[in-house]
């Protein structure tokens, strides 16, 4: 069983390009939330999906960010016209309900 | 403000000495999880204690986790040089049916050989 497969692990993008971020969570796990941890801080809810819907997106920013969970293929949280300020480590988590979280590596967004 | 609020910053030990770590929280939970982070890694689960639950062991650590004054400690004992990480407290509760991992600002532990 796999773990929480993110990629791209490394990803530079130039200010105003769109970023793609992926994330397959472990087998049988139909929760994803998505994180973002600056350097030095700690980690800071994003979003919260289950199969095709959003359950809590209260951490999202309100524009350029948006999330998805098909009923088929990885999550994907995508940034649109990046500025420096998005640089920072995403990470994704999947868990069962009501259980630990297991996390992905991260994709590390470098925007320049 | 944030919930899971971790202390010390940071902390810088002996190898062989026991490391305590504190978290502090702010509503009602599910449980307390605490996770390791390595330099420029992901998040390692260390250990889930819920909130029924006062104390939980599992190898060299212990937590344990009083609700009346919503903290939580996690201690590692006869640390070694590999312990060296950012350690993170997350609560977990129900909002409006929805459950939510919050993180705490970490704290950064160096074990010096």
């Amino acid at each position: 069983n796999a773990g929480v497969m993110q990629n791209p692990r490394h990803l530079v993008r130039r200010r105003g390009q769109e970023a793609r971020l992926r994330c397959s969570p472990m087998k049988g796990h139909s929760h994803v939330y998505w994180y973002r941890q600056l350097p030095e801080e700690g980690l800071k809810f994003m979003v919260y999906l289950q199969k095709e819907n959003i359950i809590d997106e209260s951490g999202m920013p309100k524009e350029r960010f948006s999330a998805e969970f098909p009923k088929e293929g990885p999550s994907i949280l995508r940034i649109q016209q990046v500025v420096r300020g998005d640089s920072a480590a995403y990470f994704c988590a999947s868990s069962p309900m009501d259980r630990a979280a297991f996390f992905g590596q991260g994709t590390r967004l470098t925007v320049v | 403000s944030q919930q899971g609020e971790e202390d010390p910053q940071a902390l810088s030990i002996q190898e062989g000495e026991n490391a305590t770590m504190n978290c502090s929280y702010k509503t009602s939970i599910n449980n307390l999880q605490w996770y390791r982070q390595n330099s420029g890694r992901g998040l390692v689960h260390l250990i889930l204690i819920r909130s029924n639950e006062r104390e939980k062991h599992s190898g060299r650590l212990r937590v344990t986790l009083d609700t009346s004054k919503k903290s939580s400690s996690l201690l590692i004992t006869a640390s070694r040089a590999a312990d060296t990480a950012s350690y993170f407290c997350a609560t977990d509760r129900t909002i409006q049916g929805a459950q939510k991992l919050v993180f705490g600002q970490g704290t950064r532990l160096t074990i010096n050989p």
